[in-house]
């Protein structure tokens, strides 16, 4: 157990919907990723949060939004649903940032069907 | 731009061989790198990191050396179990950032 919790742990949608996922961090960490987990992409950070500020932006498209709470548990909204956007969501978080190579703890995903 | 290319899987062993994955990257300056596992159902653990040229990570049994003059982080472990069956990844991190670039991942099975 990583200690970072994501909920739900499967959801399914329809196309056009919105659904928000939920990410809860270690005690303690305070920048929070978000990596999407597709057959065709593989594995690709989408942003970072870091004690509540948008830290970096990877390939997350202009329908998907992320937010960072100050009980610093954070959120990934996802809009306009397509087929092509079901995949598992990871969270993942880390004591902090700027370069470090802090390591980077995984939650257990939440699995995304888009039908 | 900065990228990881694994060897294609499955890689299908019976238990107790020796394991190779190999992994090259592609990056400017000086990454971190890592390998993490997923076992089935679960995220991502980090089995090993270096963070510098000839750096040797280790962690149950499991080694890998960073190779600058062949670009390359070659995952390896002299006998294999049967629960060392997962998908691993191969990943850089670029100095002064924090998003880690990923390969495709690996599966290796195990066979008893």
């Amino acid at each position: 157990d990583s200690g970072v919790t994501q909920t739900p742990k499967h959801l399914i949608t329809a196309t056009g919907q919105r659904v928000t996922l939920r990410c809860s961090p270690r005690s303690g960490d305070l920048s929070v990723y978000w990596y999407q987990q597709s057959l065709d992409q593989g594995l690709q950070f989408l942003i970072q949060y870091y004690n509540g500020e948008e830290r970096a932006k990877g390939n997350i498209l202009e329908r998907f939004s992320a937010q960072q709470f100050p009980d610093l548990h954070s959120e990934l909204n996802l809009s306009s649903l397509e087929l092509g956007d079901s995949a598992l969501y990871f969270c993942a978080s880390s004591v902090g940032t700027s370069g470090i190579s802090y390591e980077q703890y995984f939650g257990p995903g939440t699995r995304l069907t888009v039908t | 731009g900065n990228s990881v290319t694994q060897m294609e899987g499955p890689v299908t062993l019976s238990e107790e061989a020796f394991l190779t994955i190999n992994c090259t990257y592609t990056a400017t300056g000086y990454p971190s790198l890592f390998w993490y596992v997923q076992y089935p159902g679960e995220g991502l653990q980090l089995l090993l990191k270096a963070t510098k040229a000839d750096d040797k990570g280790s962690n149950k049994g499991f080694e890998a050396t960073y190779r600058k003059e062949t670009t390359s982080f070659h995952l390896e472990k002299g006998s294999v179990q049967v629960s060392d069956s997962a998908v691993y990844f191969c990943a850089l991190k670029q100095a002064r950032t924090d998003k880690l670039i990923f390969g495709t991942g690996t599966r290796l099975q195990v066979f008893p």
